[in-house]
């Protein structure tokens, strides 16, 4: 079963600070990795995606990839309120031999962010 | 504006009775997607079509019959509503399959909801 683990939270954190969500995915021939942000009874957008072991910077947001560790995260600096949202860790199976799997996105459960003014 | 729709918003009905969410994207897109977001917020794909062909059909039950007219039109149609059918709907499009083609913009959502 190819799965896609994250913490539910709610993760709270004080306006201004650094919040940290963690993804980690269980299928090592996992090629690409997305976080999308989801508001409450809104659609999925997306924030990021990440393709290569290290770091990628957007602004206040950087994503993390550590491909041994299969692990991904989502930093989001100067937290602000309007960042309160779930967000939603998103890998693409495309892996070798997986035939009809090819190009799926799986998605985590996602963690719900709360930043406090 | 270039956009991913959907129609209807917000769908109630009755168990036993058919219903079809349309979907349509203008971005020039290959590959579209339906998932499903349970009460608990899980997004899991259902369907996947690219250049109107089935690429993807995870484990749903055959009630459920995608219909891709053209490449930009993947519409949903459910038979025999169940309560459990009770979810929020997503239509999704990408470039492509793979890699940085595979990043996925959603659709509004259809709220359905089965009584």
């Amino acid at each position: 079963q190819k799965e896609v683990e994250q913490n539910s939270g709610p993760l709270s954190v004080p306006e201004g600070a650094i919040a940290s969500l963690n993804c980690t995915y269980s299928d090592r021939g996992s090629q690409s990795f997305f976080w999308y942000r989801q508001y409450s009874g809104k659609s999925p957008e997306l924030i990021m995606f990440i393709y290569s072991n290290g770091d990628k910077e957007d602004g206040r947001f950087t994503a993390q990839l550590n491909k041994a560790s299969q692990y991904v995260s989502l930093l989001i600096r100067d937290s602000q309120p309007s960042d309160s949202a779930t967000y939603l860790c998103a890998v693409n199976l495309r892996g070798i031999g997986d035939g009809g799997s090819q190009g799926n996105l799986i998605f985590g459960k996602g963690t719900k962010l709360s930043v406090k003014p | 504006d270039t956009a991913v729709s959907q129609t209807p918003k917000y769908l109630v009905t009755q168990m036993g009775n058919d219903k079809s969410i349309k979907c349509e994207q203008n971005l020039g897109h290959d590959t579209m997607y339906w998932y499903k977001q349970d009460s608990k917020k899980f997004l899991k794909i259902m369907f996947s079509y690219n250049n109107k062909e089935l690429i993807i059909n995870e484990t749903v039950p055959n009630r459920f019959s995608p219909k891709s007219p053209d490449k930009a039109h993947l519409n949903l149609h459910i038979n025999s509503l169940e309560l459990g059918d009770s979810a929020v709907y997503f239509c999704a499009s990408s470039q492509g399959l793979s890699g940085s083609y595979n990043e996925q913009f959603f659709g509004p959502g259809t709220r359905l909801t089965v009584l």
